[in-house]
């Protein structure tokens, strides 16, 4: 079956700490893989997308996430996390449909 | 105006009351969405529309009634609803090629409270 599970349902670190956010997806085919991240009050607001070929991929707001296939895992990082990074963080998996498979989400707090 | 945009942004109705919830996307995009959004579930994909024409319904309750008159606006019209259908609802839009894996572009979502 399809999905994507985020095992962190929170995570709290310091401001300038270096961030590390959790997905590993299930799915049978070549995955595409999103993270977008929702402010509160917000929708949803792409940071980054893998399709192919280098499994590093840089994001905006100094984010990156790497593909590992052996894994099955796409994992955020930020290297030095500000406060305005708090908010909710969803990866997903798109289909060859019009399905997006979204995580339940990570809800990132940051702490003077 | 630019991107997607959501009216109303909040939304209280009473379970026998007609209501409709609008999208407008500014992006060009041919591909439009609703998804439901509630508390510590990961989003639902309602309906979807590709050119105009609907391409996913995911065992919704009739009670939600999508329209999609051309590909710049989406319907959501809501009808007697039950108190468990209160949520943040979501409008999305894309670009068909690609279907769903496209990157989707989100509106702020209209909170629905049914009382």
């Amino acid at each position: 079956a399809q999905s994507v599970t985020q095992p962190d349902i929170h995570i709290t670190v310091s401001e300038g700490a270096s961030l590390e956010l959790r997905c590993n997806y299930s799915y049978g085919a070549t995955p595409y893989l999103f993270w977008y991240v929702q402010s509160p009050g917000q929708g949803l607001q792409l940071l980054l997308k893998y399709f192919s070929g280098d499994t590093l991929v840089q994001g905006i707001k100094g984010f990156e996430a790497e593909f590992k296939r052996s894994q099955s895992s796409f994992n955020l990082r930020k290297p030095s996390v500000h406060w305005s990074d708090a908010a909710e963080y969803f990866c997903a998996v798109g289909t060859g449909g019009f399905k997006t498979i979204f995580g339940a989400g990570t809800r990132l707090f940051v702490k003077a | 105006e630019t991107g997607v945009t959501q009216t109303p942004r909040h939304l209280v109705m009473g379970m026998t009351n007609k209501k409709s919830l609008k999208c407008e996307q500014h992006l060009g995009h041919n591909a439009m969405y609703w998804y439901k959004q509630s508390a510590k579930k990961p989003l639902e994909l309602m309906f979807v529309y590709s050119l105009e024409e609907r391409v996913e319904n995911n065992s919704v309750p009739s009670r939600f009634s999508p329209e999609c008159p051309n590909s710049s606006h989406l319907f959501l019209h809501l009808h007697t609803l039950q108190p468990e259908d209160s949520a943040l609802y979501l409008c999305a839009s894309s670009q068909t090629k690609g279907g769903g894996r496209s990157s989707q572009f989100f509106g702020p979502g209209t909170r629905l409270t049914v009382l």
